[in-house]
């Protein structure tokens, strides 16, 4: 079945690491998304990149990193530099525009600091 | 802020009773779109409106969209103790990016058996 997997499930962080959340999809879809959602909030835009080794900021992007080497993939890192990394993380795919697609999204990475 | 906005934040149904929750936003939009998520998990697409288009159905589901009052709203029928979920509108704002949706903080809909 096509879909999106994102691991690991749980992450903890503990204070000046880095850690890495993985995001892989077989959906054949151009377009990757990072979200970021916290307790009773919407998500929140990180990261999207529309091809490979192309990425662009959304609006939460400082504390965040990411790369796009591979259609298949687009690993998130949380740097150090993120202070309050504790949320939910969602990774989402879709096709190209124009017009909005469905985004297709996986069952996301929850994070928290030791 | 948030593009969008649903209302109410909360919302506890009987099973077989109609739910309807309310999407607004700011700005005009090429599209609006509703998502639904489990407890802990992803969001799940459920329709996807534009803004030419005033109604659309899918199974048990009606969106309607007011461009000239900037509303949506998501009608589930017949509700089922599976409906329990976070409902989200999204919209992608004219003129801006076409990659860009723009989420609500939600409505908590909760069917009780």
């Amino acid at each position: 079945d096509g879909g999106i997997t994102q691991s690991p499930k749980y992450l903890f962080r503990k204070e000046g690491q880095n850690v890495t959340l993985s995001c892989e999809q077989n959906l054949n879809h151009d377009a990757m998304y990072w979200y970021r959602q916290d307790p009773g909030q919407g998500l929140r835009l990180i990261y999207y990149s529309q091809i490979v080794n192309d990425f662009q900021k959304g609006d939460i992007a400082e504390g965040y990193s990411v790369s796009r080497e591979k259609k298949e993939s687009f690993p998130l890192t949380v740097t150090s530099a993120q202070k309050n990394p504790t949320a939910f993380y969602l990774c989402a795919s879709s096709i190209i525009p124009p017009g909005a697609q469905p985004q297709h999204f996986g069952d996301g990475t929850r994070l928290s600091i030791l | 802020s948030q593009q969008g906005e649903e209302d109410p934040q909360a919302l506890s149904i009987q099973e077989g009773e109609n739910a309807t929750m309310n999407c607004s936003y700011k700005t005009s939009i090429n599209n609006l779109q509703w998502y639904r998520q489990n407890s802990g998990r992803g969001l799940v697409h459920l329709i996807l409106i534009r803004s030419n288009e005033r109604e659309k159905h899918s199974g048990r589901l009606r969106v309607t969209l007011d461009t000239s009052k900037k509303s949506s709203s998501l009608l589930i029928t017949a509700s089922r103790a599976a409906d329990t979920a976070s409902y989200f509108c999204a919209t992608d704002a004219r003129g801006g990016s076409n990659y860009k949706l723009t989420f609500g903080k939600g409505t908590l809909l909760t069917v009780n058996p």
